[in-house]
């Protein structure tokens, strides 16, 4: 069973373009979460998503951040006009239907990350 | 409110050796507490967890210590070894939402 399938694992844009990573879940998981790691920092949660449908976009920044999971393909982080303080490592993650099966809401299965990098 | 504070930043422990992170929250809301464990270049890992209504977890040397009272808790680690040595992470979670607060993170070398 394959894991949480993450790509591009390095990027590298200037400021002003755009960036498109992209998360295909575990088989079997339909919740997809996404989670920014800033350099010497913790990781920090920034949108939920299940199926064509955003449930908790809280941790997103208001403007130039997007993200979306749809009925088929993988899903999608977009940052438009990117700027050096987006360099970060971003990690999605995916749990099947939070309470079934044993697993604990916490329980979060992790990709290996995408960095980005803005020159 | 959010917040998970973890202590310390960085950690250096013989091999054999009992390696100590502690955290401590606020929210009261949180229901389920993670560790995880990451490797360089690696996505974090789901290491052992607890639920607030029990006081120790214990999963071959890594033990989870719980004080409701004191909104702390901390992860052990028996034994060390070198291939202890990743950065580890408590967390905080509500409900089913995966919505997962971390704490900052503390790195740990064991030296061999």
């Amino acid at each position: 069973n394959a894991g949480v399938m993450q790509n591009p694992r390095h990027l590298v844009r200037r400021r002003g373009q755009e960036a498109r990573l992209r998360c295909s879940p575990m088989k079997g998981h339909s919740h997809v979460y996404w989670y920014r790691q800033l350099p010497e920092e913790g990781l920090k949660f920034m949108v939920y998503l299940q199926k064509e449908n955003i449930i908790d976009e809280s941790g997103m920044p208001k403007e130039r951040f997007s993200a979306e999971f749809p009925k088929e393909g993988p899903s999608i982080l977009r940052i438009q006009q990117v700027v050096r303080g987006d360099s970060a490592a971003y990690f999605c993650a995916s749990s099947p239907l939070p309470g079934t099966s044993g697993y604990g809401a916490g329980e979060l299965f992790f990709g290996e990350g995408s960095r980005l990098t803005v020159l | 409110q959010q917040q998970v504070k973890q202590s310390p930043q960085s950690l250096i422990v013989q091999k054999g050796g009992i390696s100590i992170i502690n955290c401590a929250y606020e929210n009261t809301a949180f229901d389920y507490f993670p560790w995880y464990q990451q490797f360089p270049g690696k996505g974090p890992a789901l290491l052992i967890a607890i639920r607030p209504d029990v006081s120790e977890k214990k999963e071959g040397r890594f033990t989870i210590s719980f004080n409701k009272s004191a909104k702390q808790f901390s992860l052990h680690i028996m034994d060390s070894q070198p291939g202890d040595s990743a950065t580890y992470f408590c967390a905080g979670v509500t409900g089913n939402t995966g919505k997962l607060i971390f704490g900052q993170g503390t790195t740990l070398q064991v030296k061999p």
